[in-house]
């Protein structure tokens, strides 16, 4: 059984860093794409980022309202990615989501975690 | 970036009916769409890929059809359990994005 478990959402002040993981099982995840996608309160689905595999060299993409303040990062070895968010500000406060894609460009989200909540203010 | 709009954004409907969501993008790319359902609280999950491929364990009620630029999602024989959040997603050009969401309703 696929499982994706998402820790390290918290109340972060404005301007302030933290870095949320993502431990996965149950799929082979060294050969996956991974993304984040974020959900405002009471708002809709935003993707934040992807990276890929070590056979596309971990590169990542990210959207634009987040890219040079967060960086997706992997550990193939402990089964784990990565969001580290810098420079937060309230319009980051959100549940973040880990999702995993296929081993390939053009591929959807199958399985998601449960989400972690980063609150970010004073 | 496809920028991708859903309409309705609200759809009440009763128990049994059958209902259609549209998704419309900006601009064309092909067939790779997928749909997803949410609950209030919970992770979105994975109904319909490659714009009409039905996920694995999801009911036959769920289909999904399409190509370019307009996309819809049909449900039949609503259920209890259809009645959440629905958001279409292109995962061809990046940035991946998404609709901004139809609510479909008890009535």
């Amino acid at each position: 059984e696929v499982q994706l478990v998402e820790s390290g959402g918290g109340l972060v002040q404005p301007g302030g860093s933290l870095r949320l993981s993502c431990a996965a099982s149950g799929f082979t995840f060294s050969d996956h794409y991974m993304d984040w996608v974020r959900q405002a309160p009471g708002k809709g689905l935003e993707w934040v980022g992807r990276i890929r595999n070590k056979v596309n060299s971990y590169t990542t993409e990210y959207a634009a309202s987040v890219k040079g303040r967060f960086t997706i990062s992997r550990d193939d070895s402990k089964n784990s990615l990565y969001l580290q968010m810098n420079s937060l500000n309230s319009e980051d406060t959100a549940v973040y989501f880990c999702a995993n894609t296929g081993g390939s460009e053009s591929y959807y989200n199958p399985w998601w975690g449960q989400g972690t909540l980063v609150t970010v203010s004073s | 970036d496809i920028q991708m709009t859903q309409s309705p954004s609200t759809l009440s409907a009763s128990l049994g009916d059958s209902v259609t969501i549209t998704c419309r993008a900006s601009q064309s790319f092909g067939d790779w769409l997928a749909w997803y359902q949410q609950v209030p609280g919970k992770a979105p999950k994975l109904l319909i890929y490659k714009a009409s491929s039905l996920e694995s364990g999801v009911p036959s009620r769920f289909s999904g059809s399409g190509s370019g630029t307009e996309f819809t999602l049909a449900i039949t024989s609503l259920q209890p359990d259809d009645f959440a959040t629905y958001y279409c997603q292109q995962y061809r050009v990046y940035p991946i994005t998404f609709g901004q969401g139809t609510r479909l309703e008890i009535k």
